[in-house]
Formats: C-alpha cells, structure tokens, sequence
C-alpha cells in the first residue's frame, strides 16, 4: 500500500502524558498537512507543510500541540500535556503541489 | 440543512436510484472544491474534484455540479450501491494562497438494499 500511512492507529492515553503521532505521506509528496477530527465532525485543519517548513497554523493548535517535518518527507504531531479535550481522530494529508489532497486512515486518541 | 453535533442530515436511498448530496459554501474566494467519502473509522477518501473555472465534472458514476452564482455544490451518485453508505464530505480551497481545505457539514448516505 503506498497511501499516506499513520502510527499509532489507536492511542490511549492518561490526562496529563504526552503523545507522539506520526505520518508518512505519499513518496514524492512535498505537502503534508495535519487535521483533527472529532464525531460527527468534519476535519479541521491544524497545520500544513510544504517540503520542511510549517507554512501554516491553525489557531487550533494551541502551544501544547507542535508538529515537525525535519527533512521533508514523514511529520510527527506531538500534544504535550494531554487533556480530555484533545481526544479525537489526528488526520494526516498529502498532496504534490496543489494537486488532490490525500489522507490517511487516522490516529484515533483517547486521553482518559 | 446544518447539522448540529452528532446529527448529521441523512439521505436514504433506495439501491439502484441515483442519491444527489447537496452541499453550500459561503467564500467566494474559493476556487478548488472536493467530495470525499468517509466509512466509519477511517480516513476521508478522495471521489471527485472541480476547480472554479469548470461547472460540471464527470468520474465513474459520479458526477460533481458547481453553481457558483448561489455558491451551491452536488455531488450525484448514479444507480446507488450498498458500498456507497458512508458520510460525504464537501470541502474547498481558498485562492488566496492558503493551502488548508475547510470542510463543510458532512451528510449521511444511507443506501437500503
């Protein structure tokens, strides 16, 4: 399978931990972006990168919430110091240029 | 109509008939729309594209209609199947130079065998 591949699938995690996700993107895919979705939603957007640099940040992503793509290719989105608020669906899309944009099967995350 | 929290506007269909999901948006300023189809626990995945300067796209039995005078998008699904019950999706694009695609209220397929 060559789509856009998240990890961990599900995570569940106590109040107060932090919690790394992590995307790989469609080879070749130089954009990337991050969204949350939670039921009976539609994804928001978080943040979005072309090649290495965040362009651009939803107000969304509060300072407990940080997200890197060092070289261009996989991301990590990171949520510091979790709260019950933050369970949702993390969502990871990528596209080549402004062509289709595709997403991955999500990150599910539980903080209880 | 819009949907508040869990409820989401449902479409039951029966299987075989064409389903139309309607979907409005409110800026003008964009220029790049998207259907997506959502099944339960998964990720959106892409249908069907259209860009501002089209009013009608064709894919295998769907078919995408723009009506940017009144801001009005569709998506029409022909000769329904079991496999389309899902969660649609419209989403769109700004041509300001921001990249993020803003979804909009998701509707409920239904199709009844």
């Amino acid at each position: 399978d060559t789509g856009v591949s998240q990890d961990p699938r599900h995570k569940i995690t106590k109040r107060g931990q932090n919690v790394t996700f992590r995307c790989d993107p469609i080879s070749e895919h130089n954009r990337l972006y991050w969204y949350r979705q939670t039921l009976g939603q539609g994804p928001e957007f978080l943040t979005y990168f072309q090649n290495e640099a965040q362009l651009e940040k939803s107000r969304l992503l509060s300072d407990r919430f940080s997200a890197e793509r060092p070289k261009g290719s996989f991301s990590t989105l990171e949520i510091q110091r979790t709260e019950q608020g933050d369970s949702a669906m993390y969502l990871c899309a990528s596209s080549f240029l402004s062509n289709t944009i595709y997403f991955g099967e999500g990150s599910w995350l539980t903080v209880v | 109509g819009e949907s508040v929290g869990l409820h989401l506007p449902t479409l039951s269909v029966q299987e075989g008939d064409n389903s139309i999901i309607n979907c409005a948006y409110s800026n003008s300023a964009s220029d790049y729309f998207i259907w997506y189809k959502q099944e339960s626990g998964k990720g959106p995945q892409f249908i069907i594209d259209i860009r501002s300067n089209m009013d009608k796209r064709q894919g295998q039995r769907v078919t995408v209609l723009l009506n940017k005078t009144v801001k009005h998008l569709s998506l029409q699904i022909a000769a329904t199947q079991p496999g389309d019950s899902a969660v649609y999706f419209c989403a769109e694009k700004d041509s300001g130079g921001y990249q993020k695609v803003t979804f909009g209220t998701g509707t409920k397929l239904q199709v009844i065998p």
